[in-house]
């Protein structure tokens, strides 16, 4: 079954750039989507098919694909995005999801 | 705006079922596909399947066919999933989540969680 890699964790300063990635195989052939979880609640989707935001999503969450990663990138990081995130694909008629990868906001 | 609303927690002994409802509102509820999806505590995420709410129609996850079951009501608006021959490692929050109208397999929406414990 096809697997997707996130670094367990990441940490980032205030006010800087921070990228999630999700590797696995020829990944950049396939859409990806990405979501936020922060402790106690529920998942929200923070981008989808790439590289779109869902509309109350700030600009400062883009998103890219090719190869054998994507990536989730968190510009100019406010203490409000520390959270867990997952990434997720669908393949061969089932959905994985990433293993997750706790930012950190220094 | 869309909700969904499930039921409460619940807890259960090894080898028995538990029955999870998921409530909709705030749109129209045939157009989107329903997942479940559950979290063991401190894990990541793990796909359950999909009902279609329209025809009924589903698809289940290779490692729960034979222990899952989603159904529909569609005068309530109101979707279930029934998880049979409990272990302790289903020990985890169920939640529902829709997709989007195109029917793409991402989650838009998401349902506040039900936890559910199996222990003796």
């Amino acid at each position: 079954s096809y697997e997707l890699t996130q670094p367990l964790s990441v940490s980032v300063a205030l006010g800087q750039t921070a990228s999630i990635t999700c590797g696995g195989d020829n990944i950049g052939r396939i859409n990806v989507h990405w979501y936020q979880q922060k402790p106690g609640q529920a998942p929200v989707l923070v981008m989808y098919k790439d590289s779109n935001r869902p509309s109350g999503i700030p600009e400062r969450f883009s998103g890219s694909n090719s190869g054998n990663t994507a990536t989730l990138t968190i510009h100019r990081a406010q203490a409000g995005d520390e959270a867990d995130y997952f990434c997720q694909v669908w393949d061969s008629s089932t959905v994985v999801f990433g293993g997750g990868t706790k930012v950190t906001v220094l | 705006q869309v909700q969904l609303v499930q039921s409460g927690a619940e807890v259960k002994k090894p080898g028995a079922a538990v029955n999870v409802s998921c409530k909709s509102s705030g749109y129209p509820f045939t157009s989107h596909y329903i997942h479940w999806v559950r979290q063991v505590p401190g894990q990541g995420l793990e796909w359950m399947g999909v009902i279609y709410p329209r025809g009924g129609d589903t698809t289940y996850a290779q490692r729960f066919q034979g222990r899952v079951t989603m159904t529909r009501d569609t005068s309530s608006s109101t979707l279930y999933m029934e998880f049979s021959s409990l272990r302790s490692e289903d020990t985890a929050i169920y939640y529902c989540a829709r997709g989007p109208s195109t029917g793409w397999y991402y989650f838009e929406d998401w349902g506040q969680g039900t936890p559910v414990t199996v222990s003796s």
